[in-house]
């Protein structure tokens, strides 16, 4: 299965700043997947990095608040703009190997955000 | 509105005995499910799952039960061990025909291993 390592593990930021979470993987995929875990609640798909292409946001997430950049198969990043303590969570990172089967998903070990 | 729902946030359960974790659905158009475990301060780890065309599927001490008419499925892992103590989550997602999709997730049970 594949090897998926994010930074920063943690950060504590002020509110109004941004953070920029990275996801790398060991191996190429097609497709990658960010999704947020607040406090209590289940784990959430934020949006879908599709190398190549604009992410797709779910509804309830804008671009302009969690930009996803996917420059290659192995990498992503996931910026969280304009923070407020709302934003507080565990953010993670997931891919999907496998193009015919559906497979299932690999995680991060995830960032958790503090935001003051 | 929940499309997910694991009813019970905690579970104790005496080691050598059987876990049976639930978990209910709403969305008639999932059709593929998956059972996750959870550690502290850790990413989720993929454990089990079962396509909606299959009503069970084994894999050494972890069964899953899928009941499409009742919209439920369930995790049974026996027997159990004190490893096994971890938050479980419940997935599924809706094969759009377009490849990967993104997994709708239940909330977690938190299951206990009492010795």
């Amino acid at each position: 299965s594949a090897v998926i390592s994010q930074k920063p593990s943690r950060d504590i930021c002020q509110r109004g700043t941004s953070l920029t979470i990275q996801c790398q993987v060991d191996s190429q995929v097609t497709m990658m997947f960010w999704y947020r875990q607040q406090p209590g609640q289940s784990l959430t798909l934020i949006a879908t990095a599709n190398q190549g292409s604009e992410a797709t946001y779910e509804s309830g997430f804008v671009i302009d608040k969690f930009p996803i950049s996917r420059p290659n198969l192995t990498f992503s990043t996931l910026t969280v703009s304009n923070l407020s303590p709302e934003d507080s969570s565990i953010y993670l990172c997931s891919v999907e190997e496998g193009l015919v089967v559906r497979n299932e998903q690999f995680f991060g070990p995830g960032t958790r955000l503090t935001v003051l | 509105d929940q499309q997910v729902k694991q009813n019970s946030p905690s579970l104790s359960v005496q080691e050598g005995r059987i876990s049976i974790l639930n978990c209910d659905y709403t969305n008639s158009m999932f059709d593929y499910f998956l059972w996750y475990k959870k550690y502290p301060a850790e990413g989720p780890t993929f454990l089990i799952s079962i396509s909606s065309i299959k009503d069970k599927n084994e894999d050494g001490r972890f069964t899953v039960f899928l009941n499409k008419s009742a919209k439920h499925l369930s995790l049974h892992i026996v027997p159990s061990q004190p490893g096994d103590s971890a938050v479980y989550f419940c997935a599924a997602s809706v094969d759009s025909g377009g490849g990967a999709d993104g997994l709708t997730f239940g909330k977690g049970t938190h299951l206990i291993i009492q010795p």
